[in-house]
This record gives C-alpha cells, sequence and structure tokens, in this order.
C-alpha cells in the first residue's frame, strides 16, 4: 500500500514564524488526514480533508490538497513553543486502507 | 472523558515471554485498531476490527493475535515475544461511518512501550 512522504523530515523555526511541510503519494486518495504527536503520547488529530476539497482550515492550522499534484501542505501560523511535535500525515485510498508517513518533527524555538 | 486507554505503559520481555496489551475506548466507538511504531517507518496497523466481534488482519499481523472483548475493549497478545517486536504500540478507535472506517478521524491511546530482549 502506498505511503504517503513528508517533506521536510525536519524543520526547527522561531517562535512566531510560520511552518510549512507537505506530504506527497503516488496513487489515488478518498482523504486524507493530518496528526500530531508530541514527544511520548499518541497522535492527535488535526484536520480530514476529502478528495473534492482544496483546502481547509481549524485555527492556526491551514491544510491544502492538490490531487493533480498529488500532495497536500500542512501550514502552522504563528507557531508556538507547544507545537514543537512530529506531524504525520495518513492517506485514506481504495479498499479501506490508512496508511501513515514518516512524519516531519517539528522544534520550535522560544 | 478518557477517550482510549492502553495498559501497561511500558515493559520488558525476554524472548519466548507472553503477553495482552490492553486498550479500552469511552466514546461508544465501532471501529477499534492496533498499530506499532518504528523510528523512521511510520504507523503499521496490526490487526484492527470495524465492529465488535469482528477482527481482521492488518500490514503486519505475524506474531500476533487480538479479540475484541466488547465494544469498548481490543486486546493484542504477543504469544512467543521476539526482539523484532520492540515498538511502541498504539491502539485506536473511531466512528465507523458510511463509506469505511477511515473516514472518520482516529482517537489513539498513548501507546505502550515494549522491549523485548
Amino acid at each position: 500500500s502506498q505511503q504517503g512522504e513528508e517533506d521536510p523530515q525536519a524543520l526547527s523555526i522561531q517562535e512566531g514564524e510560520n511552518a510549512t511541510m507537505n506530504c506527497s503519494y503516488k496513487t489515488s486518495i478518498n482523504n486524507l488526514q493530518w496528526y500530531r504527536q508530541n514527544s511520548g503520547r499518541g497522535l492527535v488529530h488535526l484536520i480530514l480533508i476529502r478528495s473534492n476539497e482544496r483546502e481547509k482550515h481549524s485555527g492556526r492550522l491551514r491544510v491544502t490538497l492538490d490531487t493533480s499534484k498529488k500532495s497536500s501542505s500542512l501550514l502552522i501560523t504563528a507557531s508556538r513553543a507547544a507545537d514543537t511535535a512530529s506531524y504525520f500525515c495518513a492517506l485514506k485510498a481504495a479498499g479501506n486502507k490508512l496508511t501513515f508517513g514518516g512524519g516531519t518533527r517539528v522544534l520550535v524555538k522560544p | 472523558n478518557a477517550g482510549v486507554t492502553q495498559t501497561p505503559k511500558f515493559q520488558v520481555l525476554k524472548t519466548g515471554q507472553s503477553m495482552t496489551l490492553q486498550c479500552a475506548q469511552d466514546m461508544n466507538h465501532n471501529s477499534m485498531y492496533w498499530y506499532r511504531q518504528d523510528p523512521g517507518m511510520g504507523l503499521r496497523l496490526i490487526y484492527y476490527s470495524a465492529s465488535e466481534g469482528t477482527t481482521d488482519k492488518g500490514e503486519v499481523p505475524n506474531g500476533y493475535n487480538v479479540s475484541r472483548l466488547n465494544k469498548r475493549e481490543f486486546s493484542l497478545r504477543l504469544e512467543s515475544a521476539a526482539p523484532s517486536q520492540t515498538s511502541v504500540y498504539f491502539c485506536a478507535s473511531n466512528a465507523y461511518g458510511t463509506g469505511g472506517g477511515y473516514n472518520s478521524p482516529l482517537h489513539f491511546g498513548n501507546g505502550t512501550r515494549l522491549t523485548v530482549t
């Protein structure tokens, strides 16, 4: 089954800056989901975007989906130290499988 | 609400020992899942239960068994632990909506960190 590939693998920014990470994939999807994982904790769902949607917002988070390029991006605006975490994209493709990428580690420095 | 609760949080086993990882959810979700997380490999699905009374293999089921005890509880058993099963294990659940189980977000527990020596 296909796996999303996150880019970059790691990202270091100053508090207040924006953070952008991308997820690329190879075959058609039904939806794409973004999750956050703080150190030593489970994953927390952030946003689910369906294949017929192009953009979704949730607070300081903005997710875009470009099905023609088979890619999605997650933007965190005005980052805070509490945003330090790993971020994963997960793809729901045909056959009801959900596959996770390897994640982007984000460090927000105060 | 507790959400998804996993026990134990940490466990060390010797090769060949057995153990059961417990998971319970209080969100009245139909579907429950077991994943393992290894460095650089994301999460991989071991087994899932779409609804009470059903279980199915995921991507990496070898060496594991599961039991959907009731709607709330889904346990994962390692019959004869091997060092390759050293990992962090996550249980998750979601509401099984139309179009299949992954059209609604997964809710995760905080994991069980297992070391097999």
